[in-house]
């Protein structure tokens, strides 16, 4: 079956850049959305479609994706931006989603 | 505004069966495909299904094919989940969530959400 790989874990310091990224052998045909988690809460859109960026997400989340894998990078990484991160993807049929593991990024 | 509610969650015993809901209400509901994704208790996002726009077609995830089913009502603006042969596996929230776009074939990414109904298996 379809498998997007993210790192379990990401640390960052306050104002420094995080970045998580999504591997999968379907990328290149397929588009990459990635979600927000907070503790207790539902998923929240933060890119779609590779590399834009949703009305109301902070400009310091931004996405790309080359080859087989893609990147969700934030710049300036803030307290409140502590969450799991998931990416996101069509399978090869394009019928069925598939979520990578998730990636716990740590702002300490 | 654009929302998206689930219901129908509880604790079931293994083997039994559980009807979730989801209604929707703020957007042109019979136009956009329909998914449900779960998340066990400390474990990550697991797509389940999804639903045509016009319910025609219906795909799930390995691990619960043969077990639940997916329908829409679009007079009433809900979709739901029936869920049968329940194990202890498939506990875990529930959330229905939107595709992004409208009135296609393929799925996509979800921008609407859910809060989520838990499901409970336990004897």
């Amino acid at each position: 079956s379809y498998e997007l790989t993210q790192p379990p874990s990401v640390s960052v310091s306050p104002g420094q850049t995080a970045r998580i990224t999504c591997s999968g052998d379907g990328l290149p045909k397929t588009y990459v959305y990635w979600y927000q988690q907070k503790s207790g809460q539902a998923p929240v859109l933060v890119i779609y479609e590779d590399n834009k960026r949703p009305s109301g997400i902070p400009e310091r989340f931004s996405g790309s994706s080359s080859g087989t894998m893609a990147t969700l990078t934030i710049s300036g990484a803030q307290v409140e931006d502590e969450a799991d991160y998931y990416c996101y993807s069509a399978d090869s049929s394009g019928n069925r989603g598939v979520f990578g593991i998730g990636t716990k990024v740590s702002v300490l | 505004q654009v929302q998206l509610v689930e219901s129908g969650g509880g604790v079931v015993q293994p083997g039994r069966s559980l009807r979730l809901s989801c209604a929707a209400s703020g957007f042109t509901f019979s136009t956009h495909l329909i998914h449900w994704v779960r998340q066990a208790p400390g474990k990550g996002l697991e797509w389940v299904a999804v639903i045509s726009y016009d319910g025609s077609n219906k795909y799930y995830a390995d691990s619960v094919k043969g077990r639940f089913t997916v329908s829409r009502d679009n007079s009433k603006s809900t979709v739901y989940l029936q869920l049968n042969s329940l194990r202890a596996e498939d506990t875990a929230v529930y959330y229905c969530a939107r595709d992004m776009r409208q009135l296609v074939l393929f799925v996509y990414g979800m921008d609407v959400w859910g809060q989520g109904t838990t499901v409970t298996v336990s004897s």
